[in-house]
């Protein structure tokens, strides 16, 4: 059984219009989350990070906010698009050094 | 300093061939350092990794080499196969930070 569910897979959004990515953990307890950001060939910016319900740490600022509402959960969204949030967009987790991702969700902004 | 030097950014080896990726790094507190493996389309995926109070590690046709006084740590892959063609990254990290620092990719093409 997969651990990390994100979705949606795909998405194609227009500037300016709101977004709401989801991830999800299954059969972990207290997992710490992370959420990347990819650019088509490039490599990977770690967002945010979460250890623990209701407790969201920002590394980069992207016109991104993140939200941690259940243990098992994790949010990344924004109230307006910009060209630049185009790209590839991974959840992780990790219960010691090792991090594992979800499958990403892929993000095109028209 | 948090950054992650990797290179080279492109390497061409021939199949059956050897093929190592080298990664310096800033912060002499780093502690973890992991290689994924990233084919296209797909997510990154962990293939292998070593603390600091190792120098080498090796798992399956995979052995990594960590040198803590120079900072450096490399990813060789023997006997190279098709299937090793993808992008492969390095990272670095110090137990008590939620951060992995990221290079910034190699993408490796096993010619036949």
């Amino acid at each position: 059984a997969q651990t990390i569910h994100q979705w949606p897979v795909a998405e194609i959004k227009a500037v300016g219009s709101p977004l709401s990515l989801g991830c999800t953990i299954k059969g972990k307890s207290s997992p710490n989350l992370y959420w990347y950001w990819q650019a088509t060939g490039g490599t990977l910016q770690q967002l945010f990070y979460s250890i623990t319900v209701g407790q969201v740490e920002s590394v980069v600022q992207l016109n991104l906010s993140a939200s941690r509402p259940k243990d098992d959960q994790f949010i990344l969204s924004t109230e307006k698009l910009l060209l630049s949030h185009s790209g590839f967009y991974l959840c992780a987790w990790s219960l010691g050094n090792e991090q594992y991702f979800g499958p990403g969700t892929r993000l095109t902004v028209l | 300093g948090e950054q992650v030097e990797q290179l080279p950014s492109i390497l061409r080896v021939q199949e059956g061939s050897s093929a190592s990726i080298n990664c310096t790094y800033e912060n002499s507190a780093s502690n973890y350092f992991p290689w994924y493996k990233q084919e296209p389309g797909e997510n990154p995926k962990l293939i292998i990794d070593i603390r600091s109070n190792m120098e080498r590690k090796q798992t399956q046709g995979l052995i990594v080499l960590l040198d803590k006084k120079a900072k450096r740590f490399s990813l060789h892959i023997t006997d190279t196969q098709p299937g090793d063609s993808a992008m492969y990254f390095c990272a670095a990290s110090v137990d008590s930070n939620y951060q992995l620092i990221w290079g910034s990719g190699t993408k490796l093409i096993i010619k036949p």
